[in-house]
């Protein structure tokens, strides 16, 4: 069964640095998004991908974040200039139509 | 007010047992719904989308209501691999809203 990847499963990094979240969304799959999960809270929507653009954002999803289909498989989540309160799950889903969602294992970042 | 409001729970309930989970959303304007569940630090999974006619799969029933705006879903003859939580989620142009989950568990 085909199934969404996410890379790393685990990201350290220090505060003030870049972080790239790779994943690779289902093949014939057209709408991607990006949630993050604060440890012990919801899952909350950061943005979705449409058609080599954003689609929609989300309020947490300011300059400091950007998302990218550098080629045909991968769909990348940077955040520039990484903060404490970033740690969380970050996982990346991809739908056919926009509907139901298949979700990546999740990377969990961790800023230290 | 949240857009997406669950009960956390627990639930606690036996094997066999039939549990209901009800979900209200605040935005008249949603227009897709769906039951996911995640494990604990595992990425959430569809369960199923719900449809104001209702939908079954197996052991499981979701219902939406439009106009109380207002989701179930309904367990029946819980196992113990149902223990998890469940999340309802609204979708309102493709952007998606995530309730807090109610947490089952299910015991022996």
């Amino acid at each position: 069964e085909p199934e969404v990847t996410q890379t790393p499963s685990h990201q350290v990094t220090q505060m003030g640095q870049e972080v790239i979240l790779r994943c690779v969304p289902i093949s014939n799959h057209l709408y991607f998004y990006w949630y993050r999960q604060i440890l012990g809270q919801k899952v909350e929507f950061l943005v979705s991908f449409y058609n080599n653009e954003i689609s929609e954002k989300s309020e947490i999803f300011d300059d400091q974040f950007s998302v990218e289909r550098p080629d045909g498989s991968n769909f990348t989540l940077k955040i520039r200039s990484t903060k404490l309160e970033d740690s969380a799950m970050y996982f990346c889903a991809s739908s056919e139509l926009g509907g139901k969602q298949f979700f990546g294992p999740g990377t969990r970042l961790t800023v230290l | 007010r949240k857009e997406v409001e669950q009960d956390p729970g627990p639930f606690n309930v036996p094997e066999g047992a039939t549990v209901a989970f009800n979900c209200t959303y605040s935005n008249s304007a949603s227009q897709s719904f769906f039951w996911y569940r995640q494990d604990c630090r595992k990425e959430p999974k569809l369960l199923m989308s719900v449809y104001s006619s209702g939908n079954e799969d197996g052991r499981f029933t979701a219902q939406l209501n439009r106009a109380s705006q207002y989701i179930s879903l309904l367990i029946r003859d819980s196992k113990l691999s149902d223990s998890a939580t469940y999340l309802c989620v609204v979708n309102r142009f493709n952007k998606f809203y995530f309730g807090s989950g109610t947490k089952l568990n299910v015991k022996p």
